[in-house]
């Protein structure tokens, strides 16, 4: 099946600092990815829908101004989480479908604030 | 928007028995609904999906039926072995590459020896 890579796997910041997470389609143009976060024990919440040469599209409650989206190419989008707080602490994980079908998943970060 | 409600949350079985996990959604213009184990810390891996068109899918010892009159799916899992203790996860969207998938709140399955 197709790939979807994630940088990097782990991160531990300081609160106060800015981290940015890459997603990438490994062997397939994805127009679309999607943001989810997933807290201890919980499912997965999408965060944003990120298309390619537009603007996110996000979801109620996820401020933009606090994860900033940028999905620059065809295989490539990125996650910005400004002045990350502990509360920021979570698995982040993104995914990509390929032509409407299975939708595949990234390895995941887990971003730890301190 | 799509809303999916996932049960149980937990779920014990014995070695050799079958579990059930059952989801329902709510948009009806869905037509998409895969399933996900995921194993702690690790991305979720899809197991078995099912399009609106058909009503149960087999796949060895994993089973997926769906209702949509009724607009409920459910996993079935026979023989179980303690490998397939995992979260898993159902999903639901319309089938489009831009349209992202809504989860349920996930079931942690528990095989015990």
């Amino acid at each position: 099946g197709a790939v979807v890579s994630q940088h990097p796997s782990r991160v531990i910041c300081k609160s106060g600092t800015s981290v940015k997470i890459e997603c990438r389609s490994l062997d397939f143009q994805a127009t679309t990815m999607f943001w989810y976060r997933q807290f201890p024990k919980k499912s997965l919440m999408l965060m944003a829908t990120s298309n390619e040469g537009s603007k996110a599209t996000y979801e109620q409650g996820v401020e933009k101004d606090k994860f900033l989206i940028n999905h620059a190419s065809l295989t490539l989008s990125t996650l910005t989480v400004t002045s990350a707080h502990p509360e920021d602490s979570s698995f982040y994980i993104c995914s990509a479908r390929e032509q409407g079908n299975e939708q595949f998943f990234g390895p995941g970060t887990r971003l730890t604030v301190l | 928007g799509e809303n999916v409600e996932q049960h149980p949350s937990t779920l014990s079985v014995q070695e050799g028995d079958s579990a059930v996990i059952k989801c329902t959604y709510s948009d009806s213009a869905s037509n998409y609904f895969p399933w996900y184990k995921q194993e702690l810390g690790k991305r979720p891996q899809l197991i078995i999906d099912i399009r609106s068109n058909v009503g149960e899918k087999k796949d060895q010892r994993i089973a997926v039926t769906l209702n949509k009159t009724a607009k409920h799916f459910s996993l079935h899992i026979t023989e179980t072995q303690p490998e397939d203790s995992a979260v898993y996860f159902c999903a639901a969207s319309i089938n489009s590459g831009n349209t992202p998938l809504v989860f349920g709140k996930g079931t942690r399955l528990s095989v015990i020896a």
